[in-house]
């Protein structure tokens, strides 16, 4: 089972910023990252699945990275806006998912 | 295209009661996974059901059991609730009896008192 760690636990943005929060897991024994975007009393909804090093990914305004060597992915938003609000989890996959705590981020209007 | 869907919404049970949760995944999905968040945590795998079968299981008492029927649709089991059960039990559907590509229900909110 990975041990998968997120930082920072919660961040508070303004309207406009770019930001950028992390994961981490043991480099041994991967097989994908996987990123979340959990918005309250809804589904997690999946944004990423990255299982190369090196990868990137992208959707709008929000980037992923992988590096698989340091055990390390990157998640950047540029431009927040108040909708991207929400609780980001990233989870490591060998033959299950698990879950970090996840970066609560709010962006202040 | 009906996602993964969830029931009830919320739960209120006391301590020592049995509870059933239930899950439909999402169309032409046939694994279905279950996890518990609890307050402050990632969500944290229970098991994994595919072909009927529990395929993989995480650390969880024998007190947690489920069920798959041929629909593919799933049932999680917890008896002799205790306070620590509360949380929010999420299930995730997907396809083959992989952990790949993962779509979530809303979960089911469970207080026990």
């Amino acid at each position: 089972i990975l041990n998968v760690e997120q930082s920072p636990q919660s961040l508070h943005v303004q309207e406009g910023d770019s930001t950028n929060f992390t994961c981490s897991f043991p480099s041994s024994n991967f097989y994908a990252l996987h990123w979340y975007r959990w918005e309250t009393a809804k589904s997690p909804e999946a944004l990423f699945v990255m299982t190369l090093n090196g990868d990137e990914k992208k959707k709008g305004r929000i980037s992923a990275t992988l590096n698989t060597k340091e055990g390390y992915s990157y998640l950047y938003i540029k431009g927040s806006q108040p909708e991207d609000s929400a609780t980001y989890l990233c989870s490591g996959s060998a033959r299950q998912l698990t879950f970090g705590s996840g970066t609560q981020l709010t962006v202040l209007p | 295209d009906a996602g993964v869907t969830q029931s009830p919404t919320h739960l209120i049970k006391t301590r020592g009661q049995q509870v059933t949760l239930r899950c439909s995944p999402k169309s032409g999905h046939d694994t279905v996974s279950w996890y518990q968040q609890a307050l402050g945590q990632g969500p944290q795998f229970i098991f994994q059901y595919y072909e009927e079968e529990e395929r993989q299981r995480g650390n969880f008492p024998d007190r947690f059991s489920g069920h798959q029927f041929p629909n593919y649709s799933s049932e999680l089991n917890v008896n002799a609730l205790l306070l620590g059960d509360s949380a929010l039990y999420l299930c995730a559907s997907s396809l083959g009896g992989r952990s790949y590509e993962q779509y979530f229900g809303p979960g089911t909110r469970l207080t026990v008192t």
